[in-house]
């Protein structure tokens, strides 16, 4: 069977410090990756997501990257964190092409 | 799916009674709909899913309506129960079936 693994569960991080999420895969090959960020109350926007290694779509400009580098694995960066960067992050996975979507358990990060 | 940083609207019923939970997407190229069910502090989980060439679909408790030509998504659940209380998503597939992006969810309170 399929799982995704997403940690740190939670993290605090002072302001202007860097970040990795780090989100993995198993037991399933070439999914569609994809990261959201999820305010406290709000609704799920999509950050980024991926069809493939080295391949990342970005949905919305702002002070985060993500990376692919192997087939299951996706991190999402930050070089210098803001305030406005706390919220709950989820990694999710799909075979695409009209299938449903895996979440991860998120990670709820704190900006101080 | 842009409504992301408005406040979740609420739906209240009473326990036993049906629920019904109202999405509108507004890419007339969507072709693959799904709703998810996220409970506090937890990663969204699969509920129903609906392809653009059908207008309605069951599934235990719970039957999705889709109406294209409004571009309108209805999630129904039967009988509603307190482990029902949750937020709601509808999420549509765009991006040739790799982009996943969500509508504003839906708190359900179940009141007993």
């Amino acid at each position: 069977s399929q799982t995704i693994h997403q940690w740190p569960a939670t993290l605090v991080q002072p302001v202007g410090s860097p970040l990795s999420l780090e989100c993995t895969v198993e037991g399933t090959s070439n999914p569609n990756l994809y990261w959201y960020r999820q305010a406290a109350g709000r609704g799920l926007q999509l950050l980024f997501y991926s069809v493939g290694i080295g391949q990342i779509s970005s949905e919305v400009p702002q002070n985060l990257s993500a990376s692919r580098p192997q087939d299951r694995q996706f991190i999402l960066s930050s070089k210098k964190l803001l305030l406005s960067d706390s919220g709950f992050y989820l990694c999710a996975w799909s075979r695409g092409g009209r299938t449903e979507a895996f979440f991860g358990q998120g990670t709820r990060l704190t900006v101080v | 799916g842009e409504s992301v940083g408005l406040h979740l609207p609420t739906l209240s019923v009473q326990e036993g009674d049906n629920s019904i939970i109202n999405c509108a997407y507004s890419n007339s190229a969507s072709d693959y709909f799904i709703w998810y069910k996220q409970e506090s502090g937890k990663g969204p989980q699969f509920i129903i899913d609906i392809r653009s060439n059908m207008d309605k679909r069951q599934g235990q408790r719970v039957t999705v309506l889709l109406n294209k030509t409004v571009k309108h998504l209805s999630l129904q659940i039967a009988a509603t129960q307190p482990g029902d209380s949750a937020v709601y998503f509808c999420a549509e597939e765009t991006g040739g079936g790799n982009k996943l992006t969500f509508g504003t969810g839906t708190q359900l309170k179940v009141e007993l």
